[in-house]
């Protein structure tokens, strides 16, 4: 099935650092969702983004929904050991349609 | 909080038996919710889509036989494996939708492991 392109695939950085990932798509998407998730646990919701161009920040993270509604990217700054896990992103095709679809995730690692 | 709870957090089970997943969305009503299997490493794929008071919708591939849900009420879906083997051995997560904030929220995942 239809996939998003979500890189990277993998990071490793130091503490402090801050970090960028995004989701593209051959599609256009109405909405796109940025999760994360700590291993043997479920998806967590850290941003919502719901309208082309826009900027919503949870914290230290930050998320944007492409102007042309094909992309998104989520930022973190000043990285915590704490913000190790899998990231994903997540699109819907319509407000009113139930499935999402999944990127692939980034995994964080952070350098001690 | 959780708004979503899933039950058991892990379960064994011998091979050829049936286990039961339950999905519980906590203090609101979900008329859709959603079962995923997920891998090590990868991303979750979506098994099926649980609608409340009719038939699940299941994802190409996966056998409707076999993994039955059943979506009694508002806040309840349950997932049974049926006749497990041991390549039936995953992490599977529930979803359901919050209408009212358009967000879809998802269950601490449950572990499966057939022996």
């Amino acid at each position: 099935g239809q996939q998003l392109n979500q890189s990277p695939q993998s990071m490793f950085i130091q503490e402090g650092e801050d970090v960028s990932m995004n989701c593209t798509s051959s599609s256009i998407f109405n909405t796109w969702l940025w999760y994360k998730q700590d291993p043997g646990e479920g998806p967590v919701l850290l941003i919502a983004l719901y309208k082309a161009g826009e900027l919503t920040s949870n914290g230290r993270l930050t998320a944007q929904f492409g102007i042309t509604r094909k992309d998104s990217f989520l930022n973190i700054s000043a990285s915590i050991p704490s913000d190790v896990g899998i990231y994903f992103c997540a699109g819907r095709k319509a407000h009113r349609d139930d499935k999402i679809i999944f990127g692939k995730g980034t995994r964080l690692h952070i350098l001690p | 909080g959780a708004v979503v709870s899933q039950h058991p957090s892990w379960v064994i089970c011998k091979s050829g038996t049936s286990v039961k997943i339950e999905c519980r969305s906590l203090d609101f009503q979900a008329t859709t919710m959603f079962w995923y299997r997920q891998f090590p490493k990868q991303s979750l794929m979506l098994m099926a889509t649980s609608n409340e008071g009719s038939k699940a919708t299941y994802e190409q591939g996966v056998e409707k036989d076999k993994f039955l849900i059943n979506h009694a009420s508002l806040t309840l879906s349950t997932l049974t494996v049926t006749s497990a083997h041991p390549e039936d051995s995953s992490f599977y997560i529930c979803s359901a939708r919050r209408e009212a904030l358009s967000t879809i929220y998802f269950g601490e995942g449950s572990w499966l492991t057939v022996v």
